[in-house]
This record gives structure tokens, sequence and C-alpha cells, in this order.
């Protein structure tokens, strides 16, 4: 596609349940990110992939939260036993390449997730 | 993750004014200084970068004033306008780090 694209745009979702967020990146793009972005605040680093290299797990902010890129593309980010903390938006981003340093990174407009 | 620190967390300009936004960074191994914009319900944008070598960066009303050696870069928005009212994060990155470090961002409001 054109743009980064994310999945679901917006989802309600019951505490303690388990959501999956997807992203597809923009194709060709070897390095995807996911941040979160709760109400009014900056960009919180969560994970990073690129290419088949072990991913950055370093943002992570705890075990109920992991993701996976399959094939090189589409990314899925689970939060498992969701708490009413993270109700926030998570934006994916893709870049072309892993060096930040020159190349931009592109964003997809986010899932806002909300946890009841 | 190394610091960047941005000020001022928000700003309130009338139009035609200028808007002025501040970044400060500790790791001298930065060597791509990108600013983002975003618009509510909308994802991060790149709006203008800069690389260490040059002091400044002019794309319309937008500049980038760069300051190596006081290791400070500031965002310019000549003749504010209404549409410019969306919330701005300053980053540093370098080819050594994949993952760019972000302000916290500063939210910008533009009077009629």
């Amino acid at each position: 596609g054109a743009g980064v694209s994310q999945s679901p745009s917006n989802k309600v979702t019951e505490k303690g349940k388990d959501v999956e967020l997807r992203c597809d990146p923009i194709s060709g793009h070897t390095a995807l990110y996911w941040y979160r972005q709760s109400l009014g605040q900056g960009l919180e680093f969560l994970i990073y992939f690129q290419g088949n290299s072990a991913p950055d797990k370093s943002g992570l902010p705890s075990d109920r939260f992991s993701a996976e890129r399959t094939g090189g593309s589409v990314s899925t980010l689970t939060i498992q036993r969701t708490q009413q903390e993270d109700s926030a938006v998570y934006l994916c981003a893709s870049s072309l390449l892993g060096s930040t340093s020159g190349n931009t990174i592109y964003f997809g407009e986010g899932s806002w997730l909300t946890v009841v | 993750q190394q610091q960047v620190k941005q000020s001022p967390q928000s700003l309130i300009v009338q139009k035609g004014g200028i808007s002025i936004i501040n970044c400060a960074y500790e790791n001298t191994a930065f060597d791509y200084f990108p600013w983002y914009q975003q618009f509510p319900g909308k994802g991060p944008a790149l709006l203008i970068a800069i690389r260490p070598d040059v002091s400044e960066k002019k794309e319309g009303r937008f500049t980038i004033s760069f300051n190596k050696s006081a290791k400070q870069f500031s965002l310019h928005i000549m003749d504010s306008q209404p549409g410019d009212s969306a919330t701005y994060f300053c980053a540093a990155s370098s080819g050594g780090s994949y993952i760019p470090t972000f302000g916290r961002g500063t939210s910008l409001i533009v009077h009629p």
C-alpha cells in the first residue's frame, strides 16, 4: 500500500481480555517499529524489527505485551489480560533501512485502544 | 536510550507570529535530527530534518537551526497559521542507533 496501514483503527475491550493489533508496513520497508502514545503524551518505544534479526524488545512494558512479524512484512502486537493503563494509541512505523540515520520513519494512523 | 529534551510543552501563538520549539540532546553520536508534525487523530509525519554539517535548513515557513557545540536544535515556524496547530516532536538518531530518540512533544496552538 501507499502508507503504513493499521487495524483496527479503534478497539474497545474489557479489562482482562486479550487484544491483537495489526500493522502492514510500506512495501519493501525492512524496519518496523511499534510505539505507544498515551493521551497527550510522547512516543514510547515498544519494539523494533529489522529483517530476519532478533527483534529489540527493550521497550515492552511487561510480559503481557508481545509482537511478531511474519515473513518480514505484517506485524501483530498482542496485549494479554489488558489493563486500563494499557489504554492508548498504538502506532506502527516502518522505514526502508535499519539505520534511522537519514531515513524517514513513516507512521500509520494508529490503533486507538480503550480498556473498560 | 539517550534523552532528547524538548521545550516548551505547550505553545500558544497568534496568527502571523513566530513559533519556536527547542530541543537539546546529549549523545554526540547523533547525526540526523528530524522534526515530526502530528495532527489530532493522525500519526506523526516528517516535517523537516537536518544533519549537523549545516547550521540551518529552511523549507517554506519552517526552519531548523542547529548549534552543534551547544548540542541544541530548534524549529522556527514563520508566519504561523491556524493550520499549523499540531503537536511537534523533535528526534535524533545516529547510524549506529536504529531507534530514534524522540522529544516529549510540543502542543502548538495558533489563534486566528
